[in-house]
């Protein structure tokens, strides 16, 4: 079976920091890999979105930046981190070219910048 | 430009009481619509699945129901319980590469005993 893990949980870091939340997938090969955030009682904004190693895609522009070393991994980056990149990120990851376009989530990162 | 509209932003109901939470899209070429719940703090779970060709499509006590013509979709929930308390996130596809999504800012629904 399929699993996706995300680390670490939470994170409080200072402005100016820099950022690195991991995502890897298990079980399942060349998936689309996706980031997304969540502000406090909003909806999700997709971030980055990846159908390939190295074939990543930028939805707004922002102060993070995305790369996927490997088939299975994700990662997220900041080399400064703003007050309003505080949130619930998210990676999800979908099986390509199939009709329903399922996503399946993981836990999230719950990080506040001070 | 797509977009997913929900309704109502949020809702508190009586544990055992029925709901309906609405969901309108302007999505377009339109390929399914999908519905999720989300506990505070945690990843959304996928409830139910639509294509274009269904119109309805049940979960245990959730049930969706999807006309394309209108593009709406309703989540219905029966007999709610206290782990019902959640957010339900609508989320419509098109037809793209990555299967990018567009994602309603849900309805927070409280059971209250």
């Amino acid at each position: 079976s399929q699993t996706i893990h995300q680390w670490p949980a939470t994170l409080v870091q200072p402005v100016g920091s820099p950022l690195s939340l991991e995502c890897t997938v298990e079980g399942t090969s060349n998936p689309n890999l996706y980031w997304y955030r969540q502000a406090a009682g909003r909806g999700l904004q997709l971030l980055f979105y990846s159908i390939g190693i190295d074939q990543i895609s930028s939805e707004v522009p922002q102060n993070l930046s995305a790369s996927r070393p490997q088939d299975r991994q994700f990662i997220l980056s900041s080399k400064k981190l703003l007050l309003s990149d505080s949130g619930f990120y998210l990676c999800a990851w979908g099986v390509p070219g199939t009709a329903t376009y399922e996503q399946y989530f993981g836990p999230g990162t719950r990080l506040t910048v001070t | 430009k797509n977009q997913v509209e929900q309704s109502p932003q949020s809702l508190i109901i009586l544990e055992g009481k029925n709901c309906t939470l609405q969901c309108n899209y302007t999505v377009s070429p339109f390929s399914n619509l999908r519905w999720y719940k989300q506990d505070t703090g945690r990843g959304p779970v996928s409830l139910t699945i639509m294509t274009f060709s269904e119109n309805t499509k049940s979960n245990g006590r959730y049930t969706a129901t999807l006309d394309a013509d209108t593009k709406q979709s309703s989540l219905h929930i029966t007999a709610s319980q206290l782990s019902d308390s959640a957010s339900y996130i609508c989320v419509v596809s098109a037809y793209t590469n990555a299967g990018k999504s567009t994602f309603g800012d849900g309805t927070t629904l409280t059971v209250k005993p």
